[in-house]
Parts: structure tokens; C-alpha cells; sequence
């Protein structure tokens, strides 16, 4: 079945730095990819939308200037946490739709972000 | 605007145990409703949908339009079954899905 590989499965790093996320999805094409953001034994709440080839689609009250994506092709997909603070420390996750041979969101393992 | 609601957030049952998790949808036309499980430290994975009204590990949903809900029921629940599970909807083809906070499920031996 369709795959997204999800890197770094976990990362930490100092207030300020900047962190990209990648996604990529195996053998098969992903136009449109969704970031979620997951807080312990909390429900994943959508970020943004990202489509390749045009500008992403945020979420109300998500920063677009502090979450930078970017659908560079039709099999990657990263986010970008620029100038990282402690409260942005959480799992993020993304997804590809459906496609013509898989019909369920395909996750990435997730990436837990540590801002220390 | 679509809302999935798990009224519980946790749920324990003992092995051979029925379990029923509780899901409630709001949409005015007509969603697509999943529920995923997602095991620890595991991504998650698509159990079922309404949609192909299959059983998956024993674990059946129907979609009850009258009462908008969506309950994931299993009559003999096992240990292995310990996850934590998500109710979500989804309002067009390649939509965005809306998840529900989702339900622990502690099976005991």
C-alpha cells in the first residue's frame, strides 16, 4: 500500500534554531499533503494544506511566517518550524489523501519536536 | 462546519469484553466517516470506514444518520486491541479529514 516516510522521526533543538520536517511519499504521487499538529493524548488538529505547485493553505490562527511549507514536488512535501520556542515543542504528523489504489489518509510516523 | 465528538477519553474493558466507542458527527450533508487506530508508537492506520461497511480484527461501525453517530463496537475485545482510537470525517472526495479527540482503549487481562 502507499507509504509516506516521515523524517526526523524526532528531533531536538535550542530556542531560535529552525527545524524542516520532510515528507515524502512512496511510490506514489501526493499533489496535496496535510500537517497536523498532535499534543499528548490530544486529537491531531490541521495546520495547513500543502499543494504542489502553489501556496499552502493554513489553518485559522496558524502562523504562516513561523510554519513555512513547501510542496517542492509530487513526492515531498516539508514543514519548516523557523525560530523555534519551547511552545512549539509537539508531534507533528502529516498525511496524503486518498489515491485510485489506496482510498484511506496516508500517515507519516510523525516527528517529535523538542524546543529546549 | 463539520465536528467529530468522542465523548470519551478513555475507556477500560476486560479481555472477552464487548467494547463500544462512541463517536458523533455534525454535518449537514453527507460525510465520510473512518475511524483509525493508531498503536503505541505506531503511526496511524486506517481501521475502517463506513463506506465498505467491512469488519476489520473483529471491530464493525455502522452509520446511524438519525442519530449522526458512529460507534466502533467489538464484542470480544482483546489485549492487542490497547490503542488509542480516532473518529474522523471527511465532507468532500480529497477533503480534509476533522478528528475526533479520540478514545484510549485499555483492554485488561
Amino acid at each position: 500500500g502507499a507509504v509516506v516516510s516521515q523524517h526526523p522521526s524526532w528531533v531536538i533543538c535550542k530556542s531560535g534554531t529552525s527545524v524542516k520536517i520532510e515528507c515524502r511519499s512512496l511510490d506514489f504521487q501526493a499533489t496535496t499533503m496535510f500537517w497536523y499538529r498532535q499534543f499528548p493524548k490530544q486529537s491531531l488538529m490541521l495546520m495547513a494544506t500543502s499543494n504542489e505547485g502553489s501556496k499552502a493553505t493554513y489553518e485559522q490562527g496558524v502562523e504562516k511566517d513561523k510554519f513555512l511549507i513547501n510542496h517542492a514536488s509530487l513526492t515531498l512535501s516539508t514543514l519548516t518550524v523557523t525560530s523555534a520556542h519551547p511552545e512549539d515543542s509537539s508531534f507533528y504528523i502529516c498525511s496524503a489523501p486518498p489515491t485510485a489504489t489506496n482510498y484511506g489518509y496516508t500517515f507519516g510516523s510523525g516527528t517529535r519536536l523538542t524546543v529546549v | 462546519a463539520q465536528r467529530v465528538t468522542q465523548p470519551e477519553k478513555l475507556l477500560s474493558v476486560f479481555k472477552g469484553a464487548p467494547v463500544e466507542l462512541k463517536c458523533n458527527y455534525s454535518y449537514s450533508g453527507s460525510p465520510e466517516l473512518f475511524w483509525y487506530v493508531q498503536y503505541s508508537r505506531q503511526r496511524l492506520q486506517l481501521l475502517l470506514r463506513h463506506i465498505s461497511r467491512e469488519s476489520i480484527k473483529g471491530f464493525t461501525a455502522d452509520l446511524n444518520k438519525g442519530e449522526t453517530s458512529f460507534h466502533l463496537k467489538k464484542p470480544f475485545a482483546q489485549e492487542e486491541d490497547s490503542a488509542m482510537y480516532y473518529c474522523a470525517s471527511r465532507g468532500s472526495t480529497l477533503g480534509r479529514l476533522y478528528f475526533g479527540r479520540g478514545t484510549q482503549l485499555t483492554v485488561w487481562p
